[in-house]
């Protein structure tokens, strides 16, 4: 089964901290995700990665940045916290050609309540 | 524009009924594919049923169905014979490209909150 793990499930951080969201699985997926869950719409991307230091920008990039150094690991970045970023926050992988092309393997998400 | 449209924020059914959650898409690419997840209040994303585009049969996964109508866009879930432990969040998905890169990404709905009642 793929595993996508991400570090914390529940975070509690104050306004301008800095923030790591880790995440890591471990099926060999080239592409990685993160998104952003919130009541009312849906799930947002935020960065996308489709190899080992490369990333892209989202639908909503602004205020976050990503890092992959290697291709199991993909690490959201909250510079400076923001009272609008507390959501849940979703990893996911997915594989360049699978079963059901463009398929997303979900981690349990981790929820971010900045204060 | 919106992409992936869920007319239905919550809807409440009783237990052994089926149900049908509704979505409808946006594309001008002649191939796509739409995924169905369910999200427990646990958080975990749960795929459930994807059709492609050019599948010639309504996917079918156990007791889900997709009922795909091309013509009019709409890729609705059904659940037949509902169980308590369907209760949950369900997002309709369509994957697209990701411009530039011929990479694939899910652009999501805005979700439906189905409540089983025993």
């Amino acid at each position: 089964d793929v595993k996508v793990t991400q570090s914390s499930r529940y975070l509690v951080k104050r306004t301008g901290e800095k923030v790591f969201l880790e995440c890591v699985q471990d099926m060999d997926h080239e592409n990685m995700f993160w998104y952003r869950q919130d009541p009312g719409l849906g799930l947002r991307l935020i960065y996308f990665s489709y190899d080992v230091k490369m990333k892209e920008k989202g639908d909503i990039p602004e205020g976050y940045s990503v890092s992959r150094e290697k291709k199991e690991r993909f690490s959201l970045i909250l510079e400076s916290a923001s009272t609008n970023q507390t959501s849940m926050y979703l990893c996911a992988s997915s594989l360049l050609q699978g079963a059901h092309p463009g398929e997303l393997f979900f981690g349990e998400g981790s929820r971010l309540t900045v204060l | 524009a919106q992409k992936i449209t869920q007319t239905q924020p919550g809807m409440f059914v009783q237990e052994k009924e089926a149900v049908t959650l509704d979505c409808t898409y946006d594309t001008s690419d002649p191939s796509y594919g739409l995924f169905w997840y369910k999200q427990p209040s646990s958080g975990e994303m749960i795929f459930l049923i994807y059709q492609g585009s050019y599948d010639q049969q309504n996917a079918t996964e156990g007791r889900y169905s997709l009922n795909f109508q091309k013509a009019r866009k709409s890729a609705n879930l059904v659940i037949s014979a509902s169980q308590l432990g369907d209760s949950a969040m369900y997002f309709c998905a369509m994957r697209e490209p990701i411009l530039n890169f011929g990479n694939e990404k899910l652009t999501f709905g805005t979700g439906t909150r189905l409540t089983i009642i025993p």
